[in-house]
């Protein structure tokens, strides 16, 4: 089965702690998409990548970092700079990035609390 | 800067009624794209319609249809003869011709009654 998937579904941090969220897909796309969804205030864009080995910075990209190692792998830390890092993660992908002219494809989403 | 707005946190209907979700955009370009999307109690987001600006006809997909009123900016979405299944949070988005990312509102929670 293509999609996409996203471990683990739980993540605690603790203070001062950076962790790593996954994001893999077998769909064979480009373009790979990291947002942030908050009760209230929808998804926000944290990173994206439309190439192997390049990023953009999103909306909300401080105290994040991501890596584009492999064109099915887009992994985000969530650094200590992040001061609120209580969400849900959620990752997509889009075929060449052409947002427009695509559809994203959502994986089944991250939460991440802190202890 | 792009604003998408959905006026309505929630909402409730009964079963094989008809339902509309509002949603409202904020922008000075002129080509440009509207999606709705669904987020069940799942999480896994889906997309549900998408409407291309320059087209005057509105989007359709089998329930689902949308009411585009460019000069008001406003993009609705009609759920006809709702199922139990459409309970979910729905999410009105944007995005302009080029641009490498999504604009979205706040979401509606639509729940449907048996």
């Amino acid at each position: 089965d293509g999609g996409i998937t996203q471990s683990p579904k739980y993540l605690f941090r603790k203070e001062g702690q950076n962790v790593t969220l996954s994001c893999e897909q077998n769909l064979n796309h480009d373009a790979m998409y990291w947002y942030r969804q908050d009760p209230g205030q929808g998804l926000r864009l944290i990173y994206y990548s439309q190439i192997v080995n390049d990023f953009q910075k999103g909306d909300i990209a401080e105290g994040y970092s991501v890596s584009r190692e492999k064109k099915e792998s887009f992994p985000l830390t969530v650094t200590s700079a992040q001061k609120n890092p209580t969400a849900f993660y959620l990752c997509a992908s889009s075929i060449h990035g052409t947002v427009s002219q695509e559809t994203q494809y959502f994986g089944p989403g991250t939460r991440l609390l802190v202890l | 800067a792009q604003t998408v707005t959905q006026s309505q946190p929630e909402m409730s209907v009964q079963e094989a009624e008809t339902v509309t979700l509002s949603c409202t955009y904020d922008t000075s370009e002129n080509n440009y794209y509207l999606f709705w999307y669904k987020q069940p109690p799942s999480r896994q987001m889906i997309l549900v319609i998408r409407q291309e600006a320059y087209k005057q006809q509105n989007a359709t997909e089998n329930r689902f249809s949308v009411n585009f009123q460019k000069a008001a900016k406003s993009f609705s979405l009609k759920i006809s003869d709702s199922q139990l299944g459409d309970t979910a949070m729905y999410f009105c988005a944007f995005t302009v011709q080029g641009a490498q990312k999504l604009v979205f509102g706040q979401g509606t929670r639509l729940t449907i009654n048996p």
